[in-house]
């Protein structure tokens, strides 16, 4: 079955300073996989997938599938990044639900 | 455009009782699915429609009932409430499949005394 591994629930860093939130996954096939952040008293929302290859305010995350892994991260944290963070898998196709991990929880510390 | 509407945003029930949590989207989108927040636990599925009239089970179905009549509305139903389902409930759509962008409902957070 596929899983998705956040290790950190809670991770704290000074604005300014590197960030990266670990996703760790399993699934023999290839994989979608995204970032959805929650900001305090708001919704849930896309941040961003790895086959947009984008950047969104500054986070850039890239499938590693040797390592299967998908790290979010961002060079400069700012204190408007404070939010929880998930990381989730979609099997290849898109037929079968969306796994999401448990989420970290980012604090951006002035 | 609304995107998706979840009701109520807060409730409290006690042991036993039923209710029902409403969402609707006005993106006409197929795929919607409900999901339950718990700390620690992130989130998870339990239950789920690709179309009107098609409904599946998520990893968490039990205690829980959906229906899908119609593309725009997905209420989902408890029908004897439990402490166990003290929660944050977020309905979801998306077009298309499920590798599509989920469009989230602002939730809704249940307490079961």
């Amino acid at each position: 079955a596929q899983r998705v591994t956040q290790p950190e629930k809670l991770l704290s860093v000074f604005k300014g300073a590197p960030v990266e939130l670990k996703c760790n996954y399993s699934y023999s096939g290839s994989p979608e996989l995204f970032w959805y952040v929650q900001y305090s008293r708001q919704r849930l929302q896309l941040l961003l997938r790895h086959i947009s290859r984008e950047s969104i305010k500054g986070f850039t995350a890239d499938l590693n599938k040797g390592e299967t892994s998908f790290h979010l991260k961002k060079p400069f944290a700012q204190e408007e990044d404070s939010a929880m963070y998930y990381c989730a898998l979609s099997p290849q196709g898109g037929s079968e639900k969306l796994v999401f991990g448990k989420g970290t929880k980012l604090t951006v510390n002035p | 455009n609304a995107g998706v509407t979840q009701t109520p945003k807060f409730q409290v029930l006690k042991t036993g009782q039923s209710m029902t949590l409403q969402c609707a989207q006005d993106m006409n989108h197929e795929y919607m699915s409900w999901y339950r927040q718990d700390p620690g636990m992130g989130l998870r599925l339990i239950h789920y429609s690709v179309g009107a009239g098609i409904t599946d089970q998520g990893e968490v179905p039990n205690g829980y009932n959906v229906s899908r009549s119609t593309t725009e509305d997905f209420p989902l139903r408890l029908l004897s409430a439990a402490p166990s389902q003290t929660s944050v409930y977020f309905c979801a759509s998306s077009s298309g499949a499920f590798n599509q962008p989920q469009h989230f409902g602002d939730g809704t957070r249940l307490s079961i005394l």
